[in-house]
């Protein structure tokens, strides 16, 4: 079947440090790869998105790149900033009936 | 534009009550979801609705009932609650399955003693 795997947080970084979450798939045929965010006590909300190979999706400064030879959609943002502390949700749809699946999320905490 | 509203915030069961959660979203969406949020697990899709008047198992059914009321409304309800089902629920909205972006609601979180 289907998952997601994403690094291990919690990730802390000072304000203006360079971020990157890994987030490796396994999928059948060729999925859609999506970046949610949750903020504290809120629900996900779409961050980014890119539906085929050598697609970058980006949103507010933060990037993501589908690679398939290499079955990954790392996030990354050149500067953080203390706002951008929330966790990050990677996700795949692969098709048809398939549902989204989602990583496990990654904790991140930037301090000023 | 409310988005997706649930009802209620925070709830406290004891084993064997039961209780619904309620969910509405005023996009006009066809698809709607719930899952649950464990520490380390990530969301796991519990029901889902692909359009009006349909009904599907996700990943973890069991111990949860459905009903989609209309296009709006998607309910979730544990008909006799256990410890295992202690979790933050979350209800999503979607314009279709598939690819298309999910709009989650603010969640509700659940303690079952």
């Amino acid at each position: 079947g289907n998952s997601v795997t994403q690094m291990e947080g919690p990730v802390t970084l000072s304000e203006e440090a360079f971020l990157t979450i890994n987030c490796t798939y396994t999928a059948t045929g060729y999925p859609s790869l999506f970046w949610y965010v949750q903020y504290p006590g809120e629900g996900l909300q779409l961050l980014l998105k890119a539906t085929k190979a050598d697609d970058k999706g980006s949103n507010k400064g933060f990037e993501a790149t589908y690679r398939k030879e290499t079955t990954s959609f790392h996030l990354e943002k050149g500067s953080v900033q203390v706002s951008d502390s929330a966790v990050y949700f990677c996700a795949l749809y692969s098709g048809g009936y398939q549902k989204v699946t989602f990583g496990t999320g990654t904790k991140l905490q930037v301090i000023p | 534009n409310a988005g997706v509203t649930q009802t209620p915030k925070f709830q406290v069961l004891k084993t064997g009550q039961s209780m619904t959660l309620q969910c509405a979203q005023d996009m006009n969406h066809n698809s709607m979801y719930w899952y649950r949020q464990d520490p380390g697990m990530g969301l796991r899709l519990i029901y889902y609705s692909a359009s009006e008047g349909t009904t599907d198992k996700g990943e973890v059914p069991n111990g949860y009932n459905v009903s989609r009321l209309n296009k709006r409304e998607f309910s979730l309800r544990l008909e006799s609650a256990a410890p295992s089902q202690t979790s933050v629920y979350f209800c999503a909205s979607s314009e279709r399955s598939g690819a298309y972006e999910q709009y989650f609601g603010p969640g509700t979180r659940l303690t079952v003693t």
